[in-house]
């Protein structure tokens, strides 16, 4: 069974603390994505990365960063917690390009509170 | 430009009734593919059904079933006999298949009433 796994369900940080969210998958995928969901205005993407060592910014970079050090992880850090990146954080995995059907899979996802 | 357009924030149907969620999008790319995705209240993202530009008959996967309007660029998603475990959001997405990257929608959130 294929899975996409975060290292946490719920989070609850202070403003300014460094935060790492995890996520590993073990489908042997290239792309790796992560994204934040607030209501209204869906899934957005923070970052992508298409092989190791490798990243994108996505349409909103801004105050995250991101490590591909190996295939199967990817992570994403906050360097200084802000209220404004409470959200819930949703890691997805792909197969590169090529595949025609090539569908996101997602991790159960990461709440996280900023406080 | 909005890649992905979803209109309908929200959306009631009766149970065993069918439903069209609508979905346009934007691209200039000729190869790309288009997908469907649900979020029960759980809050895991779990496909549906996928579409590809090049494909001459619409997709269906059991109860699902993509319209595909490719010179109106709508790719609705119709739910057929639906049933109390739909209620969820949908997302459409859109992937152009000279890019990594995918496109979501603002989501529908699909009530079923019994």
């Amino acid at each position: 069974d294929v899975k996409v796994t975060q290292s946490s369900r719920y989070l609850v940080k202070r403003t300014g603390e460094k935060v790492f969210l995890e996520c590993v998958q073990d489908m042997d995928h290239e792309n790796m994505f992560w994204y934040r969901q607030d209501p209204g205005l869906g899934l957005r993407l923070i970052y992508f990365s298409y092989d190791v060592k490798m990243k994108e910014k996505g349409d909103i970079p801004e105050g995250y960063s991101v490590s591909r050090e190996k295939k199967e992880r990817f992570s994403l850090i906050l360097e200084s917690a802000s209220t404004n990146q409470t959200s819930m954080y949703l890691c997805a995995s792909s197969v590169g390009t090529g595949v025609v059907n090539n569908e996101q899979f997602f991790g159960p996802g990461t709440r996280l509170t900023v406080l | 430009a909005q890649k992905i357009t979803q209109t309908q924030p929200g959306m009631f149907v009766q149970e065993k009734e069918a439903v069209t969620l609508d979905c346009t999008y934007d691209t200039s790319d000729p190869s790309y593919g288009l997908f469907w995705y649900k979020q029960p209240s759980s809050g895991e993202m779990i496909f549906l059904i996928y579409q590809g530009s090049y494909d001459q008959q619409n997709a269906t996967e059991g109860r699902y079933s993509l319209n595909f309007q490719k010179a109106r660029k709508s790719a609705n998603l119709v739910i057929s006999a639906s049933q109390l475990g739909d209620s969820a959001m949908y997302f459409c997405a859109m992937r152009e298949d000279n890019f990594n990257k995918f496109y979501f929608g603002s989501g529908t959130k699909l009530n079923v009433k019994p």
